[in-house]
């Protein structure tokens, strides 16, 4: 079982890009989750998913970021004309059920925006 | 509002000592989870230790155990025999008996001296 995949490990970004953050669950698990870990902080939630809905996106900010997870395929964080206060270290985790039992991490992207 | 607290930013201890690290929270849940998750510098978070809240024994694996008492919503871990490869950052983390998101505290930073 290979656990939760997240690519890429690294990413750079030119302020205005697009960062696009890729997560494949583990095998079985049909529930997703997206964290962000500012330097120096815990990581803070952002949003659940389920196959092809949002359950709680609470702790999505407002603008310029969305989060998908289709049917077919990974779930995808995507941040659009980044800024520099988006740098940071951006972790899935999913698992089989809603709750607790059998969440399991990825082990994050960092993103660097320059 | 769920928040959790970890007031000791860094921790150091030597090799086969015993160390505590501390965790408060503040919660109007009755049932909810604890859970302590250590973050190596590879980034993965693993799961160290986790408490149900309506459990009143003390979670333990083996070198790992916690002091949980409810009334005080405290909630610290105990390292017994301490190993080079327990350096790594320490999260407390709240969930709700029925919830899908953790609320981390900001970590402590464990080194443990040769």
């Amino acid at each position: 079982n290979a656990g939760v995949m997240q690519n890429p490990r690294h990413l750079v970004r030119r302020r205005g890009q697009e960062a696009r953050l890729r997560c494949s669950p583990m095998k079985g698990h049909s529930h997703v989750y997206w964290y962000r870990q500012l330097p120096e902080e815990g990581l803070k939630f952002m949003v659940y998913l389920q196959k092809e809905n949002i359950i709680d996106e609470s702790g999505m900010p407002k603008e310029r970021f969305s989060a998908e997870f289709p049917k077919e395929g990974p779930s995808i964080l995507r941040i659009q004309q980044v800024v520099r206060g988006d740098s940071a270290a951006y972790f899935c985790a999913s698992s089989p059920t809603r709750g607790n039992y059998g969440y399991t991490f990825g082990s994050g992207t960092r993103l660097t925006v320059v | 509002a769920q928040t959790v607290t970890q007031s000791q930013p860094e921790m150091s201890v030597q090799e086969a000592e015993t160390v505590t690290l501390s965790c408060t929270y503040d919660t109007s849940e009755s049932n909810y989870y604890l859970f302590w998750y250590k973050q190596p510098p590879s980034r993965q978070m693993i799961l160290v230790i986790r408490q149900e809240a309506y459990k009143q024994q003390n979670a333990t694996e083996n070198r790992f155990s916690v002091n949980f008492q409810k009334a005080a919503k405290s909630f610290s871990l105990k390292i017994s025999d301490s190993q080079l490869g327990d350096t790594a950052m320490y999260f407390c983390a709240f969930m709700k008996h029925e919830g899908n998101q953790f609320y981390f505290g900001t970590g402590t930073s464990l080194t443990v001296i040769p």
